[in-house]
């Protein structure tokens, strides 16, 4: 089975945009999740989803959203970019909520 | 104080040691995970755990409920072991989210 895709791979923003990061889960998994990781402040949930439906999300502010398509694959949108968005953002994807997740490569967004 | 603490946060050792890393967290769990990252950023699980102790390779995962505390051992260590090890707890406050540790920055030495 193909593993946990994320596209991009690299991005580079400016200030103000807005970027869509984009998790195709291995085949079969229905449960996608996003994190955010930053030499600060390490790794960091941002939501969760199960079967197109959000089921927990982290304390993260509202320019964070995202969404689950049918096909179980995700895409999260960061608005208004800010500087300290500059993060590599994981999406793990697992068989059942709670069950054991397999990362995707990443997307590294540098903000400018 | 987080909730997952690991210890030691930097480990450097020789090929062919022992290596025991440490993870202690304060709320109540419904599992344990342990995941290594490699440098450039990709993650592998590791080990998923709710009781006990698990074996995988020169890998073992023990977990003790009771005292809040998991640790993660490597046997015969190797310098391709040389990774950030994770620990990250599920709450079992009713919501699935991993809760993360800081993470321990192992190097082995040939």
């Amino acid at each position: 089975k193909a593993g946990v895709t994320q596209t991009p791979r690299y991005l580079i923003k400016t200030r103000g945009q807005q970027v869509t990061l984009s998790c195709s889960p291995i085949s079969g998994h229905r449960s996608v999740s996003w994190y955010q990781q930053t030499p600060g402040q390490g790794l960091q949930f941002l939501f969760e989803y199960f079967s197109e439906t959000q089921r927990n999300k982290g304390n993260f502010p509202g320019r964070f959203s995202g969404r689950q398509f049918s096909n179980s694959r995700s895409e999260m949108n960061v608005s208004t970019l800010e500087l300290g968005d500059s993060a590599l953002y994981l999406c793990a994807s697992s068989l059942v909520l709670g069950g054991t997740q397999y990362f995707g490569p990443g997307t590294r967004l540098l903000v400018l | 104080k987080n909730e997952v603490e690991q210890s030691p946060q930097n480990l450097t050792a020789q090929e062919g040691e022992f290596i025991t890393i440490n993870c202690s967290y304060s709320v109540g769990i419904s599992a344990l995970h342990w995941l290594q990252q490699h440098p450039g950023g990709g993650i592998v699980s590791l080990f998923m755990l709710s009781s006990g102790k698990k074996k995988h390779g020169r890998l073992i995962a023990t977990i003790n409920i009771q005292e809040k505390h998991s640790s993660l051992h490597i046997t015969a260590s190797h310098p391709r072991d040389s990774a950030v090890y994770i620990c990250a707890v599920i709450s079992n406050f009713g919501n699935e989210k991993l809760t993360f540790g800081t993470g321990t920055r192992l190097t082995i030495i040939p």
